[in-house]
């Protein structure tokens, strides 16, 4: 079976501050990990993707995040948070028969000014 | 412009009253799927298609039916509705049934069933 953890419901950043939003992931073997974005009375929007090969993957709107095969994380991060990027994220794994898609339960991300 | 248009954007209902919420992709996309979204669940797979007339159930099928008669288009039919379908769906496709490929989602479909 595969699931994905985000243990952190909400969370809330000042603007300009560091923000590491948190996934981890149960799979029995290499995983294709997604990061989505949600902002309010939207779909979801890709943020990035991790298939293979480097671990540090970059994505839209300066988000970043880092695969660790050992810890089974997928952190997504953002050196400087604008307030534009309040919303809600979603880590993703894909993998399985019939490519199963498999969401976290999500992290609301407040910022404030 | 590439993408999945769903319809309605909202519908309040009634118990056992039939709806059907369309789905559309202008990609030529093979695999589609519908998910529910609910506070503190996240979204769960409710249908997938993998392509024409190749539909198979998620993780949440119970009360819904799918049926892909062609490419483009991807319904969600709830024959009966009751109270605890009252949700926010989301329709979504992508190139292939390959696991490297992310999702193209729709703005979804906010459903009411009184």
């Amino acid at each position: 079976a595969q699931s994905v953890t985000q243990p952190d419901i909400h969370i809330t950043v000042s603007e300009g501050a560091s923000l590491e939003l948190r996934c981890n992931y149960s799979y029995g073997a290499t995983p294709y990990l997604f990061w989505y974005v949600q902002s309010p009375g939207q779909g979801l929007q890709l943020l990035l993707k991790y298939f293979s090969g480097d671990t540090l993957v970059q994505g839209i709107k300066g988000f970043e995040a880092e695969f660790k095969r050992s810890q089974s994380s997928f952190n997504l991060r953002k050196p400087s948070v604008h307030w534009s990027d309040a919303a809600e994220y979603f880590c993703c794994l894909r993998g399985g028969t019939a490519s199963k898609l498999t969401f976290g339960t999500g992290t609301r991300l407040q910022v404030t000014l | 412009e590439a993408q999945v248009t769903q319809n309605p954007r909202y519908l309040i209902t009634v118990t056992g009253k039939k709806l059907t919420v369309t789905c559309s992709q202008n990609m030529n996309h093979e695999y589609m799927s519908w998910y529910r979204q609910d506070p503190g669940l996240g979204l769960r797979q409710i249908y997938y298609s993998m392509n024409v007339e190749a539909t198979d159930k998620g993780d949440v099928p119970e009360g819904y039916k799918v049926s892909r008669k062609e490419k483009r288009n991807f319904p969600l039919i709830l024959e009966s509705p009751s109270p605890n379908q009252t949700s926010l769906y989301f329709c979504a496709s992508s190139q292939g049934p390959f696991s490297n490929q992310p999702q193209h989602f729709g703005d979804g479909t906010r459903l009411s069933i009184l």
